[in-house]
């Protein structure tokens, strides 16, 4: 059946560090994917997509995420965080339905 | 400003009864959906609907049910055959394009009790 995976549930780190969670979707076709995160109290948004041509994308607030289609990953990553990008981090895929499959989510708390 | 609505925020109800909580969106998008929220199992789809009058199930359908009748509106009833209704749920929507992310309301926090 297909769907999206994420490897970390919590990730704690200091203000500065590097930031990299994982996310693996099975599936054998054409898929899109996307990252959404979640900040304490608001509504979910966009962090990035990627749908076709170059497989590191760059979303907002410094965020990248990278497409490897022979590992079926679409790895989140961010070289310094902020206090503020504590938070909730889906994965999502649309695998070619028009709906989104989510991961479980990571939680990432960065520590001033 | 266009957004999507959701309300109310919080819900409490008794269980045995069915509850009906809304969805409405000003973004003239075509595709609506419903999720649902629990800690440590991301988001999963209840139902969607990709036009008027018409939707379909999702991966966890058993207990809830929708209406399209109007493009701007999608309420979902979790009826009392939902046999674990306490839960956040989030309505999203988008144009109905594969490459386009989904714009998502703020949430009902359902409490049966």
């Amino acid at each position: 059946a297909q769907s999206v995976s994420q490897h970390n549930h919590h990730v704690i780190l200091s203000e500065a560090a590097s930031l990299e969670l994982g996310c693996n979707y099975s599936y054998g076709g054409t898929v899109n994917l996307f990252w959404y995160v979640q900040y304490p109290g608001q509504h979910l948004q966009l962090l990035l997509k990627y749908f076709s041509g170059d497989p590191l994308v760059k979303g907002i607030k410094g965020f990248e995420a990278e497409f490897i289609k022979s590992k079926f990953s679409f790895n989140l990553r961010k070289p310094s965080v902020q206090w503020s990008d504590t938070a909730e981090y889906f994965c999502a895929a649309d695998f070619n339905d028009y709906k989104l499959s989510f991961g479980a989510g990571t939680t990432v708390t960065v520590r001033a | 400003d266009g957004g999507i609505t959701q309300s109310p925020k919080y819900l409490f109800r008794k269980e045995g009864q069915n509850v009906t909580l809304s969805c409405e969106q000003n973004l003239n998008h075509d595709a609506m959906y419903w999720y649902r929220q629990d800690p440590g199992q991301g988001l999963r789809l209840i139902y969607y609907s990709q036009i008027v009058n018409d939707f379909q199930k999702g991966d966890i359908a058993e207990g809830y049910s929708v209406s399209r009748e109007k493009k701007e509106s999608f309420p979902l009833t979790v009826t009392s055959a939902q046999k674990n209704p306490t839960a956040f749920y989030l309505c999203a929507s988008t144009i109905r394009d594969r490459s386009s992310p989904l714009h998502f309301g703020n949430g009902t926090r359902l409490t049966v009790t």
